[in-house]
């Protein structure tokens, strides 16, 4: 069955320094796209990157990259030269394409960027 | 450009109350509809998908039902409100995307609270 792991409740950056946000998963099916989107206090979630298990290079979106991994079944957020913006909660997603129309959440983590 | 609407963004219930929520997607053709449900600092939940008009899909048993009357109107009913039927409810929608993965678009969500 498939399965989005986010092991870190709470993350602290300072505002300008880069941070990683963990994600793994758990799959049988060799076709799977995951994504990452960010919940700011508003509630409403936005779509943020994605990867697909079959693409070679790690995504990259502005700032955002997908460090993906593979043989580990990680796919880590890296958010570049943070801004107090980025403060939100932060939800990795799994969609398997044997899988339909469902596309499964992680916890989530909630990032905190300080001044 | 899409947009899409939900409303409205909160709600106060009594139990054994129904229930009604609506969302309407704009700017595009024949999208897959969804309902989330978020409970208070979780990952989201898969209630119901719709790939149609009148064609429905239920991920979770429940107290809920979902309807799509047309074919970019999603709307999510109960006839009796239970306690746990409190959280955060999103709707969300996605188009098929040629040679990649889809996202999902949010509405700003719907805060319930049943009492």
């Amino acid at each position: 069955a498939q399965k989005i792991t986010q092991t870190q409740p709470g993350m602290f950056v300072q505002e300008k320094e880069a941070v990683t946000l963990d994600c793994t998963y758990d799959t049988s099916d060799p076709s799977y796209g995951l994504f990452w989107y960010k919940q700011p206090s508003s509630g409403e979630m936005i779509f943020l990157i994605y990867q697909g298990s079959y693409d070679q290079q790690n995504a990259t979106e502005g700032r955002y990259s997908l460090n993906f991994q593979k043989a580990r079944k990680s796919a880590n957020l890296v958010i570049s030269a943070s801004q107090l913006g980025d403060s939100a909660m932060y939800f990795c997603a799994m969609r398997e394409g044997s899988g339909g129309f469902k596309t499964i959440f992680g916890a989530g983590t909630r990032l905190f960027v300080k001044a | 450009s899409q947009t899409i609407h939900q409303w409205p963004a909160t709600l106060v219930q009594p139990v054994g109350s129904p229930l009604s929520l609506e969302c309407t997607v704009e700017g595009t053709s024949n999208p897959n509809l969804y309902w989330y449900r978020q409970a208070a600092g979780r990952g989201l939940q898969l209630l119901f998908y719709s790939v149609g008009i009148g064609q429905i899909s239920s991920e979770v048993p429940q107290n809920l039902s979902a309807s799509r009357p047309q074919d970019r109107q999603f709307i999510l009913s109960s006839k009796k409100l239970l306690l746990s039927d409190s959280g955060f409810y999103l709707c969300a929608w996605s188009v098929g995307q040629k040679g990649g993965w889809e996202k999902l678009f949010f509405g700003s969500g719907t805060q319930l609270s049943v009492l």
